[in-house]
């Protein structure tokens, strides 16, 4: 069974553009969560969408949304970029949600630069 | 709220050495743990997870770690360090939900040839 595929793998942007980054979970996976990983902050939850419909959301400002859908896949877009957000975003997908121990796959990660 | 704590950002021990990656929890409620591991220009793979039914936890490529509530601890340790452990550890709880997962710093583990 296919992993967790995230495209592109790469990508630079410059200040004010937008972006959009594309995942696809594992086949029969519905739940899918997105994090943000920087050496200042960490890894940061953003947000998890399952059946179409964002369920949870982390502490990140509107420029950051994202949507799922009907076949799971997911995409997270990035408006007005600034530097800050330059980071490796990593798209996770797990079976169900609301299951205790539910382990979540995650993706190999695009890594965004913002100039 | 929930978080865990890694002590040491970097820790480096000799080939054949134990390892020894510290996580301690804060919950109000029973947590989910987890300890993932992260190699270079990769996502994440988890090592382990704590489901409860032990405290000492087994997992992939030799590593264990062992649930102690009094301490609210989840250490990951491994007996003989390979060089192929090298990677950048994290330890995780998770919210009730299952569906977010909140990650501690994590530690950098380097091997010594």
């Amino acid at each position: 069974k296919a992993g967790v595929t995230q495209t592109p793998r790469y990508l630079i942007k410059t200040r004010g553009q937008q972006v959009t980054l594309s995942c696809s979970p594992i086949s029969g996976h519905r739940s899918v969560s997105w994090y943000q990983q920087t050496p200042g902050q960490g890894l940061q939850f953003l947000f998890e969408y399952f059946s179409e419909t964002q369920r949870n959301k982390g502490n990140f400002p509107g420029r950051f949304s994202g949507r799922q859908f009907s076949n799971s896949r997911s995409e997270m877009n990035v408006s007005t970029l600034e530097l800050g957000d330059s980071a490796l975003y990593l798209c996770a997908s797990s079976l169900n949600r609301g299951v205790p121990y539910n382990e979540q796959f995650f993706g190999p990660g695009t890594r965004l630069t913002v100039l | 709220a929930q978080s865990v704590t890694q002590l040491g950002s970097h820790v480096s021990v000799s080939e054949g050495a134990l390892v020894l990656l510290r996580c301690n929890y804060s919950s109000s409620v029973p947590p989910y743990l987890f300890w993932y591991v992260q190699y270079p220009n990769q996502g994440l793979q988890l090592l382990l997870k704590y489901t409860s039914a032990a405290t000492l936890v087994k997992g992939i490529n030799g590593f264990e770690a062992e649930f102690k509530k009094s301490e609210t601890s989840f250490h990951l340790t491994k007996p003989s360090a390979h060089m192929s452990d090298a990677a950048e550890y994290f330890c995780a709880v998770s919210d009730s939900s299952a569906s977010k997962i909140i990650f501690g710093s994590g530690t950098r583990l380097s091997i010594r040839p």
